[in-house]
């Protein structure tokens, strides 16, 4: 399996405070993705990296930021947790854009009361 | 802008019945093409992807799929499902130049009967 590690797995927070949630990789890939598992939906992307301190926006980034400082961590911010951004977070990384497959982390569970 | 339509929410079928799972999208050229499949309270696993050459592509558990230009699909099969088949299937693409990530369909919940 690749090394991908998301944390945490699961979380529970409060509507209106900031939440992080990590994304790290071993395996030195170039892209890294964040999307969002919702019933109905499919996997929609939030937020891509194609490389250190270079990101762009996905379908359904409102609300949603991130950073990656280093290769290997990225990481998406809800700078004030919504009921709207209960959901299941999968990051995913890939070598080269459209031409392999991405391989996806465990998810994150994270639930906005 | 590209887009993955599967058709069905939810299928089920017999234990050692043939499956064949619907994907169609919408590019104006070639793209590429992935089938995912995702067991309960899991991540994503690649099943088989088509890059180019032959439109019948095989993968991982005995799952094929088939590349139609004509008909812009890309259904995946399987002779004889097994009850561990039962997950969510998710077909996605990829332009085939340029700088996209993937785009997926909403997934088809596969249940496996006795």
């Amino acid at each position: 399996d690749a090394g991908i590690t998301q944390s945490p797995r699961h979380k529970v927070t409060e509507t209106g405070t900031p939440v992080t949630l990590r994304c790290h990789q071993t395996e030195n890939h170039r892209y890294m993705y964040w999307y969002r598992q919702d019933p109905g939906h499919g996997l929609r992307l939030i937020h891509y990296s194609y490389g250190v301190k270079d990101t762009d926006k996905g379908e359904v980034s409102d609300g949603y930021s991130v950073s990656r400082s280093k290769t290997e961590d990225f990481l998406l911010t809800l700078e004030s947790a919504t009921s709207s951004q209960t959901s299941v977070y999968f990051c995913a990384i890939s070598d080269l854009l459209a031409y392999t497959e991405a391989f996806f982390g465990q998810g994150t569970r994270l639930t906005v009361v | 802008a590209q887009s993955v339509t599967q058709p069905d929410i939810h299928i089920t079928v017999s234990e050692g019945a043939s499956l064949e799972l619907r994907c169609n999208y919408s590019y104006g050229a070639t793209p590429y093409l992935f089938w995912y499949v995702q067991s309960p309270g899991q991540g994503l696993q690649l099943l088989l992807k088509y890059f180019s050459g032959d439109t019948l592509v095989q993968g991982i558990k005995g799952f094929e799929a088939e590349f139609k230009r004509s008909q812009s699909s890309f259904n995946l099969r399987k002779p004889s499902v097994h009850w561990s088949d039962a997950a969510e299937y998710f077909c996605a693409v990829a332009q085939n130049s340029g700088n996209t990530p993937l785009v997926f369909g909403k997934g088809t919940r596969l249940s496996v009967i006795a």
